[in-house]
């Protein structure tokens, strides 16, 4: 197992414009989390699934942000109308319940113009 | 979820002991102490863990006194490769709830120097 995948691991779109980011966790893991993290400020969380129910969501999930985990094995993010200040690292994490460690992918960075 | 400080930056170098306390002063009983390390670039990467008292794995240790309102990070002996950002963050994994929320504060940068 290579550990946890993202794709693409950069993205620039222009404002307004909607991306879609995928995560590919380590394969038996059945937690998977998404965070967003900003030049000099540590990873803020976004969101989790527990296998494909999404269990927990944070208020900076905004209406034009989704995640879906549909067979509890990868998961998408996806923003929609981007605007500037989503520019950002988007980092994808998993882990094998009940342990607490989470396993980070190398993140996608998003550039909106 | 508690809170969590620490210092900003630290330097040392090369061959030092480097400790990093993390304050948490409203620590509740169900919460753990967790350790990462990020590199530029790079996703945070799991140090150490604990509940109470000392662990200690082949990378670091961890001390964490009687009350659980403040724990150090003890990296023995840094080398140029341990420059990086460590996050101290303190959580319930939620086994009961089926939940958990990760909160990390800005870290602490260490510069190690030659």
């Amino acid at each position: 197992d290579t550990g946890v995948s993202q794709n693409p691991r950069h993205k620039i779109t222009k404002r307004g414009q909607n991306v879609t980011f995928r995560c590919d966790p380590i394969s038996e893991h059945n937690r998977l989390y998404w965070y967003r993290q900003t030049l000099g400020q540590g990873p803020e969380f976004l969101t989790y699934f527990q296998n494909e129910a999404q269990l927990e969501k944070s208020r900076l999930l905004s209406d034009r942000f989704s995640a879906e985990r549909p067979k509890g094995s990868f998961s998408t993010l996806e923003i929609q109308r981007t605007e500037q200040g989503d520019s950002a690292m988007y980092l994808c994490a998993s882990s094998l319940a009940p342990h607490y460690e989470q396993y980070f992918g190398p993140g996608t960075r998003l550039t909106v113009t | 979820l508690a809170k969590t400080t620490q210092p900003i930056s630290m330097d040392s170098y090369e061959g030092q002991e480097v400790n990093i306390t993390c304050s948490h002063n409203n620590i509740a009983t169900n919460d753990y102490i967790t350790w990462y390390q990020q590199f530029p670039s790079q996703g945070p990467r799991f140090i150490i863990q604990g509940y109470k008292t000392k662990v200690t794995n082949e990378v670091a240790s961890l001390f964490i006194p009687a009350d659980r309102k403040s724990s150090t990070l003890s990296l023995p002996r840094v080398s140029l490769s341990d420059t990086a950002v460590y996050y101290c963050l303190v959580g319930d994994a939620g086994l009961n709830t089926g939940g958990f929320k990760t909160i990390f504060g800005a870290g602490t940068r260490l510069f190690v120097k030659a």
